[in-house]
């Protein structure tokens, strides 16, 4: 069962441009969200994340848009930059164990 | 500091034969878990430890794969009688687990592959 729902599957964006990435999930339990990125050959590098409680989240040209009654999440990064180009996944946890659930994936590719 | 590190960084293996999969978290994180990547898809939760003990193995997809954490520290991933299907990138996380912080950091992974 996919509990976390991502997409696109891959998104080509100008430099300077905004990308946006969207994520829905189904277990009304989750209460931490955070956003990977991943570089061929390299494992998931942390980004970004929040919780439920807040509705967005800015850490410089990255935020996080959460929608608590939709049960959605986005990712938007603002002024892309061809440094970006890698595959962002959603994520989703609870309770004391915290794994993680993550999307399918995004491949971000930004032209120069 | 040091991040998370595995060993080895890639396995080719013939079908049946046993693997290990070593992880070193970061120091003084209590949590750690396993993963597994398969090609152009999402890493999927294998098992999880807190401290020395499995708290969550329901990732492990059957009793061909056993993971240990004798010390608190370094994991091993064990597969047994290794299929084809097997073939994938091994991630390992570690976070601070109970003693505060839910962020997960990732090593490289260990790319697995059955032939």
């Amino acid at each position: 069962q996919q509990q976390v729902k991502q997409s696109p599957q891959s998104l080509i964006v100008q430099k300077g441009g905004i990308s946006i990435i969207n994520c829905a999930y189904e277990n009304t339990a989750f209460d931490y969200f955070p956003w990977y990125q991943q570089f061929p050959g390299k494992g998931p590098a942390l980004l970004i994340a929040i919780r439920p409680d807040v509705s967005e989240k800015k850490e410089g040209r990255f935020t996080i848009s959460f929608n608590k009654s939709a049960k959605q999440f986005s990712l938007h990064i603002m002024d892309s930059q061809p440094g970006d180009s890698a595959t962002y996944f959603c994520a989703a946890s609870s309770g004391s164990a915290r794994q993680l659930t993550f999307g399918s994936g995004t491949q971000l590719t930004v032209l120069p | 500091g040091a991040g998370v590190s595995q060993t080895p960084s890639n396995k080719v293996t013939e079908k049946g034969k046993y693997v290990e999969l070593r992880c070193d978290p970061i120091s003084g994180h209590t949590a750690l878990y396993w993963y597994r990547q398969s090609l152009g898809q999402g890493p999927e939760f294998l098992i999880y430890f807190q401290g020395t003990g499995a708290a969550d193995d329901s990732g492990l997809p059957n009793d061909r794969f056993f993971a240990v954490r004798p010390e608190g520290s370094v994991s091993t991933l064990k597969i047994q009688r290794t299929e084809r299907g097997d073939s994938a990138v091994y991630l390992c996380a570690s976070s601070l687990g109970l003693a505060g912080g839910v962020e997960q950091f990732f090593g490289p992974g260990t790319r697995l592959t059955v032939l």
